[in-house]
């Protein structure tokens, strides 16, 4: 199974900061990552796939980059909405696989 | 506004069975690759099952042997049946139209295993 890594597992900021989340895969996956965001009791919420890709609906401040074993999800200036947990996936083969999440809190 | 709703979950004691349902309105479950996915309280995400438009399935080692995916034509439905539940089980349990990634979810439904 692919094993996917993010980091940092917490992150602390502040609304109109920039952050990068980190997600390591543990082979190569070419371009075949997901983001999604996930605030409590609610279902995830697909943010970017194919590593760079902007799901509509979804604001501009997100991007993602990357390709083979590591990829990053940026927030160009943090707003209030966006503190919640974060989670890469990857979708080379099966069984897809998750990172364990990036909490990002004030 | 595509839409998919999870039902069925509850609890249900240890070696117990349950089926879960997703309804979708808005798009056809059968032309879609279709999934199923959980999450154990306060913990991450786990995909569990897939259904392709040919029928053929996937699943999780850890679920493999003992949950069946399906789908119903007639009710725009997709299915989860789940046998010999474990206490490990318990997890909101989301279905979701699968593209690799996936999107859009369902609301969940908690299935809770325990005596």
């Amino acid at each position: 199974d692919i094993q996917m890594t993010q980091s940092p597992s917490t992150l602390s900021a502040s609304v109109g900061d920039r952050v990068t989340i980190t997600c390591r895969a543990s082979q190569s996956i070419s371009s075949w990552l997901a983001w999604y965001q996930q605030k409590p009791g609610k279902a995830p919420n697909l943010l970017i796939y194919k590593a760079s890709t902007l799901e509509s609906g979804v604001p501009s401040r997100f991007s993602g980059s990357g390709s083979g074993t590591e990829f990053t999800l940026t927030i160009s200036s943090l707003q209030p909405d966006d503190f919640a947990t974060y989670y890469c996936q990857q979708y080379n083969g099966y069984p897809y696989t998750f990172g364990q999440g990036t909490k990002l809190e004030i | 506004e595509v839409q998919l709703v999870e039902s069925g979950g509850g609890l249900i004691p240890p070696g117990g069975s349950l089926r879960l349902s997703c309804a979708a309105s808005q798009f056809s479950v059968s032309d879609n690759y279709m999934s199923w996915v959980r999450q154990a309280p306060g913990k991450g995400l786990e995909w569990v099952s897939v259904i392709y438009t040919s029928g053929t399935t996937y699943y999780a080692d850890s679920v493999k042997g003992r949950f069946t995916i399906s789908r119903d034509f007639s009710k725009n439905t997709l299915y989860l049946e789940m046998n010999s539940l474990r206490v490990e089980d318990t997890a909101v349990y989301y279905c979701a139209k699968n593209l690799g990634y996936f999107g859009p979810w369902g609301q969940g439904t908690l299935v809770t295993v325990s005596s």
